[in-house]
């Protein structure tokens, strides 16, 4: 099982600022399959990244993704407040599907 | 555009079985895998598993003794049993569709389940 661990726990930014989010995986697999979701409270997970670095449709560009091996990377360039929220990272490379504990961005 | 909605009871007593039913509207539930995730109260998401609309299955080996997702593609719809459950499987329960070789790009809104007596 690929296990991803995610940090920081939490970040506390203010609006306007940068936010950099690490996901990193047990073992290394390809980038075209690591996602990256944004989830707010009482709602469903909603998919921002897939392959890493492809944005879903919709998506602001202020969202981006890249890595590979173990070691990616979400990157909200400039955080508008509808950004605060918690981020996970989920591989579907290999069974079991997993995701990442989570990192909650919130307002400093 | 497709659209999911999980209905079922939200109380199941300890040692019962959960059952669930996720509804696909707007397309069909054909070509794609269909699974279920849930979301222990404040907690992060586990995947459950899976069924691909031919009838082919995947669990999550956590669970896999306990869960069966089965299909029935003339409804549209796609079910969950978990058996034997315990306070530990309280949960926002998902189902979320993932296209082959893709990820989870479509999710329902989710619906809670309390496991208690």
């Amino acid at each position: 099982e690929i296990v991803l661990t995610q940090s920081p726990g939490t970040l506390s930014l203010s609006p306007g600022e940068r936010a950099t989010l690490s996901c990193r995986a047990s073992q290394s697999f390809s980038s075209s399959y690591l996602a990256w979701y944004q989830q707010k409270p009482g709602q469903a997970p909603r998919l921002l990244i897939y392959g890493a670095s492809s944005r879903a449709t919709g998506i602001p560009d202020r969202f981006s993704g890249s890595g590979s091996g173990t070691d990616f990377t979400l990157t909200i360039s400039r955080l508008e407040p509808e950004d605060f929220a918690v981020y996970y990272c989920q591989q579907y490379v290999s069974s079991p599907l997993t995701f990442g504990g989570g990192t909650k961005v919130e307002i400093k | 555009q497709v659209q999911l909605q999980e209905s079922g009871p939200g109380l199941v007593k300890p040692l019962q079985t959960l059952s669930l039913t996720c509804t696909v509207s707007g397309g069909s539930i054909s070509s794609s895998y269909w699974n279920w995730i849930r979301q222990p109260p404040g907690k992060g998401l586990e995947w459950i598993g899976y069924i691909y609309y031919s009838g082919s299955t995947d669990y999550n080996p956590s669970l896999k003794s306990r869960v069966t997702v089965s299909i029935d593609t003339s409804k549209n719809q796609f079910s969950l049993k978990l058996n034997s459950v315990t306070a530990a499987d309280t949960a926002v329960y998902y189902c979320a569709r993932r296209l082959p070789g893709d990820t989870f790009d479509i999710w329902g809104q989710g619906t809670v389940v309390t496991v208690s007596s």
